[in-house]
């Protein structure tokens, strides 16, 4: 089945820098990869996702990159506040319903 | 719209005895996922319901584990009898796979066994 691995699992970084999460999986034929926020204490928020026919999606100060050739994925926040603060999670799908998580990047934003 | 929504939000309850979730997705979602958070993990799917059909259940322990969507619309998970092993965060999520594939998750129920 697919395994996907994420990477850092903290990262800490002052306000207004950029911040990196990556994760590979091993199934190549998933085809949908969505990243989720979630604050202490609440539910998973979806805030991108991208399919496996685009290579970059962007949103305001977020966004993803999907390289096919290596399995590998990466959300890129750039301007980060305080708020970014939370726990990301990404995932993989063959078929977009069965998502496989990633264990989790701990993000803290110091003002 | 209303977002989904899970009852008990919290529960303790002794290694042995039976626990039951309940989960409202939001109206018009025909497809209903039931997740499993560990502390520090990410969501491991249980079951995954089309309407009211089972269509990937096979990360449900099957044992001790049961799940029904009777009529297509809300859903109960149940443990009997829980172990120490079944502490954990259980997540309802819910998406309307017509229009968008993104789940949109329940706040969760808690659960501790002692």
């Amino acid at each position: 089945g697919e395994n996907v691995e994420q990477h850092p699992s903290t990262l800490s970084v002052q306000e207004g820098d950029s911040a990196v999460i990556k994760c590979t999986y091993s199934d190549s034929a998933s085809n949908y990869f969505p990243w989720y926020k979630q604050e202490l204490g609440k539910r998973p928020q979806l805030i991108i996702d991208i399919r496996s026919n685009v290579g970059e999606k962007k949103d305001q100060r977020i966004a993803v990159t999907l390289n096919k050739t290596a399995k590998h994925f990466s959300l890129h926040i750039t301007e980060t506040q305080p708020e970014d603060s939370a726990v990301y999670f990404c995932a993989a799908s063959i078929g977009f319903q069965k998502l496989v998580f990633g264990t989790g990047t701990r993000l803290l934003v110091s003002p | 719209e209303a977002g989904v929504v899970q009852s008990p939000r919290y529960k303790i309850i002794e290694k042995k005895q039976p626990v039951a979730f309940w989960c409202n997705p939001i109206s018009g979602h025909n497809t209903l996922y039931w997740y499993r958070q560990n502390l520090g993990q990410g969501p491991e799917l249980l079951i995954r319901y089309e309407n009211e059909e089972a269509v990937d259940d096979s990360q449900l322990p099957k044992d001790r584990f049961s799940a029904e969507r009777l009529k297509g619309v809300d859903s109960t998970l149940k443990i009997q009898p829980a172990e120490l092993g079944d502490s954990a965060v259980y997540l309802c999520a819910s998406s309307d796979n017509d229009r968008t594939y993104e789940q949109y998750f329940g706040p969760g129920t808690r659960l501790t066994v002692t």
